[in-house]
């Protein structure tokens, strides 16, 4: 079993939607939480950071944490066409060893 | 935000050959630096830590005489894929950490050995 688990998708969603992306752990010992973007050819960016059970916002964006089911979300609101990218979940013990999930690829449409 | 680059974005280079691929951190040091390789549709999976002024620290299964990491200043490290062959044909990330431990990711390089 993997550490860390995704979906690949790819997801296709019309413009506006909201957007819900998942991931999956199986390491209690994971602290640390995030969400990168990550377009074609391109190097990951960090969306979102969090280390708490519950709900982080930043504009369209709400990341979700659920460590007694070790389960996180990112969701995505009012999505536009440029939302459209990888998005990977990223996950830390606390020690500089980030695990990633495979993405989740997100096509929204025009 | 902290801006990671890396050189170059893309190379193509011939089988038996060795390639250098850098990554500076522009505006923060960074003492400790990591190299990724992704494959496509493939999560990143860590290589080595770079640390400034010391050896690399690989992970499991990455030959070190393979993949040479050097951190020579606070500012840069380089990875040099030895000896190429096809199957190290992949997107190779690096990611330097700031003073908040916030991790930054450069734009990647696509290497294809042919």
């Amino acid at each position: 079993q993997k550490e860390v688990e995704q979906d690949p998708g790819p997801l296709s969603v019309p413009e506006g939607a909201i957007v819900s992306l998942n991931c999956t752990y199986s390491n209690s010992a994971f602290q640390y939480f995030m969400w990168y973007r990550q377009y074609s050819r391109k190097g990951p960016e960090l969306l979102m950071y969090t280390y708490s059970s519950g709900n982080k916002e930043d504009g369209r964006f709400t990341a979700q944490v659920d460590k007694s089911s070790k389960y996180i979300s990112l969701f995505i609101r009012d999505s536009q066409p440029s939302d459209s990218a990888t998005y990977l979940c990223a996950m830390s013990a606390g020690t500089y060893k980030y695990i990633f999930g495979t993405g989740t690829r997100l096509k929204v449409l025009a | 935000g902290a801006v990671v680059s890396q050189h170059p974005s893309r190379v193509i280079c011939k089988s038996g050959t060795s390639v250098k691929i850098e990554c500076r951190s522009l505006d923060f040091q960074a003492t400790t630096m990591f190299w990724y390789r992704q494959f496509p549709k493939q999560s990143l999976m860590l290589m080595a830590t770079s640390n400034e002024g010391s050896k690399a620290t690989y992970e499991q299964g990455v030959e070190k005489d393979k993949f040479l990491i050097n951190h020579a200043s606070l500012t840069l490290s380089t990875l040099t894929v030895t000896s190429a062959h096809p199957e190290d044909s992949s997107f190779y990330i690096c990611s330097a950490r700031d003073a908040t431990g916030e991790a930054f990711f450069g734009q990647g390089t696509r290497l294809t050995v042919v």
